[in-house]
């Protein structure tokens, strides 16, 4: 099916340790988002990349990396994960004239 | 500072009950972006709609309606004659961007529980 798809699903890190989330889109679309989701504050955009070769903080990128590898993946990397990144993350894509397409998420528990 | 006030935390109704969800919101852009989504117990986020700042008619679609206000800086939601799969996390959200932008770069109120039961 086409869309955005993440992975993994669930992990779980202790503090300290690195790890990258995937993010690939199959609808050929130029931007991209990294956005968490935490009880109480809604989502909050991480990073974004309004097209291949270019990326953007958003609102909290404290803690995060991304690459956009091609037109098709966007990753986000914890390099030092910590207790307050504990969080639903979501990728996201929109071609520019219409509403995002969310990944599924990937609900990440840093202990 | 939270630019998208969702003061209501949770809603519970019963079946066939009208429920609205209020939002206000905060900007000092002329042009902006107000959006609707839904996020059921399966935790996939749902579009609903998209006004621009300088459309104030209000909108129908089915069951759901919205009222929007600049001079109160409001753009609630209705749902009309609730049901049980109406049950779900609504999202309004509010963009400054333009261009692509105008649909990817959201600021999100935090969301209000919306529980329909039986």
């Amino acid at each position: 099916n086409a869309g955005v798809t993440q992975t993994p699903k669930f992990q779980v890190l202790k503090t300290g340790q690195s790890m990258t989330l995937q993010c690939a889109q199959d609808m050929n679309h130029n931007s991209m988002y990294w956005y968490r989701q935490d009880p109480g504050m809604g989502l909050r955009l991480i990073y974004y990349s309004a097209s291949e070769g270019t990326t953007d903080k958003g609102e909290v990128p404290n803690g995060y990396n991304v690459s956009r590898l091609n037109k098709r993946e966007f990753s986000l990397r914890l390099e030092s994960a910590a207790p307050s990144q504990t969080s639903v993350y979501f990728c996201a894509s929109t071609p520019g004239t219409s509403p995002l397409h969310f990944g599924n998420g990937t609900r990440l528990t840093v202990t | 500072a939270q630019k998208v006030t969702q003061a209501q935390t949770e809603i519970s109704v019963v079946e066939k009950e009208d429920v609205t969800l209020d939002c206000v919101y905060e900007t000092r852009d002329t042009t902006y972006y107000l959006f609707w989504y839904k996020q059921p117990p399966s935790g996939e986020l749902v579009f609903l709609i998209r006004r621009n700042s300088f459309d104030e008619q209000n909108e129908i679609s089915g069951r759901y309606s919205w009222n929007f206000q600049k001079s109160t800086s409001s753009f609630n939601f209705t749902i009309t004659a609730s049901q049980v799969v109406d049950s779900a996390v609504y999202f309004c959200a509010l963009s400054e961007g333009v261009g692509a932008d105008s649909w990817g770069k959201l600021q999100f109120g935090a969301g209000t529980q919306v529980v329909v039961t039986p």
